[in-house]
């Protein structure tokens, strides 16, 4: 599986849009790329998916690259609920998940 | 979507005993997974349980240490055996239906 690659920890004020961006230079064409948010002393949570087309659902939106070496999610506008621990994840459709660090959200009111 | 529920939600266990986590799902999926998390730390791969086949474990997971059951398509077990302080995590049932889902966690604490 593609390795992947976010910031460690991002602040964002609340209504605000949060800008997640996560790095996977090393994607294959059949990778997709998914993110999944953890909320302290939870399972973690999926939120959106996207292969090369940006996605947009009720949560999130989700931006890749045309290169898609990278991707951006996206919380339009942020609440204090939205504090978490954000995990964006490549892999092939059927094939395990594999976590990286994530990135650790906090919304500021 | 899946619901998944796992008991305990928490223990505290003395060192040398072993755990059986319980995972239930609220419909029949084909794979399962087990995930491992450390204080602090993201989430760790132990293994993947097929219903009708022996899990598969990740590098540095071993059944003896781990052993898991998958009798039917809507239920699993991990055990964690022989405990040490080291096995002090939040363990995580996932299942997979459509998109992957996640169980609250077991959190155990190994004195």
């Amino acid at each position: 599986d593609a390795k992947t690659t976010q910031p460690p920890s991002m602040d964002c004020a609340e209504g605000r849009a949060a800008n997640l961006p996560c790095n996977h230079s090393t994607i294959s064409g059949n990778e997709y790329v998914y993110w999944y948010r953890q909320i302290h002393s939870q399972g973690p949570q999926y939120i959106i998916h996207g292969l090369k087309n940006n996605e947009t659902n009720e949560m999130a939106s989700l931006i890749i690259t045309e290169d898609r070496k990278s991707s951006t999610l996206i919380l339009p506008h942020a609440t204090l609920r939205d504090t978490a621990v954000y995990y964006c994840i490549v892999r092939v459709h059927g094939n395990q998940f594999y976590f990286g660090t994530g990135t650790s959200l906090t919304v500021i009111p | 979507s899946a619901v998944i529920s796992q008991k305990p939600s928490r223990d505290i266990c003395q060192r040398g005993t072993s755990l059986t986590i319980q995972c239930q799902v609220d419909s029949q999926v084909t794979m399962m997974f087990w995930y491992r998390q450390q204080p602090g730390q993201s989430l760790t791969l132990i293994a993947t349980a097929n219903q009708g086949s022996e899990a598969t474990y990740e590098s540095g997971f071993v059944i003896d240490k781990f052993p898991i059951s998958r009798p039917n398509l809507t239920f699993s077990t991990l055990t964690v055996s022989n405990m040490s302080p080291e096995d002090s995590s939040i363990y995580l049932c996932s299942a997979r239906r459509g998109t992957q889902y996640f169980g609250p966690g077991t959190r155990l604490l190994v004195l």
